[in-house]
């Protein structure tokens, strides 16, 4: 079965950056693009980009792009989000999500909180 | 960037009631690309319906999904106890992919 297993809950500072992993099994993983989403507090669902596994092209959002950077490891299956010059307006739970052939979203991963506190 | 409106942000339902929720888009979502996924409070989202009216793997045939163009439509026939949730929908004809505010769906 598809499984998207992320890494752990992550306190930073100001300034810093943060690298979130998404681990996937049960599919082939170049075959399907890996989005990133994030959900701050108590707010709605906000799309932070894509990256072809296959290829390592990625798309991003215009309020991520310069901030954010989406890589993979083809070889153990592993997405990576990271974030740079984080401000609290970053603290937010981080999916990583499979976009379908039809590019919907179809298996997401649990999440990855994110808090950024001096 | 495709701005999407739904509504209302908050229907309060009986079980066995029926939900119809609207999504609206500032322009016309190319190829229907449409999606609808459920919310519950500590968890990720889950997929619903694709294609604007596609029932994604494992959806039970009382979530349905209609519209084409600017205006979409997911109904849940009856009710059931696990539906009261959160319902989001999201754009994936254009980038940005982008996500509703979501609506609110809990018990009267």
């Amino acid at each position: 079965q598809v499984q998207l297993v992320q890494s752990g809950a992550e306190v930073k500072k100001p300034g810093a950056s943060v690298k979130v992993s998404c681990k996937t099994s049960g599919y082939t993983f170049t075959a399907y693009f890996m989005n990133w989403v994030r959900q701050a507090p108590g707010q709605g669902l906000e799309w932070i980009g894509w990256i072809n596994p296959n290829s390592g092209e990625t798309s991003y959002a215009q309020r991520s792009q310069g901030r954010v950077t989406l890589t993979r490891d083809t070889s153990i299956s592993t997405a990576y989000m990271e974030v740079s010059s984080l401000t609290s307006d970053d603290t937010a739970v981080y999916y990583c999500a499979r976009g379908s052939y039809t590019w919907s979203l179809d298996y997401w991963g649990p999440g990855t909180l994110v808090t950024v506190s001096s | 960037e495709i701005v999407l409106t739904q509504s209302p942000g908050t229907l309060s339902l009986s079980p066995g009631e029926r939900a119809t929720l609207s999504c609206r888009a500032s322009q016309s979502v190319s190829n229907s690309y449409l999606a609808w996924y459920q919310q519950k409070p500590g968890q990720a989202p889950r997929l619903l319906i694709y294609g604007a009216s596609n029932r994604a793997t494992g959806i039970p045939d009382r979530f349905s999904g209609s519209g084409s163009g600017t205006d979409f439509t997911l109904s849940i026939s009856r009710l059931e106890p696990e539906d009261f949730a959160v319902y989001y929908c999201q754009q994936y004809g254009s980038s940005p992919f982008t996500f509703g505010p979501g609506s609110k769906v809990d018990i009267k």
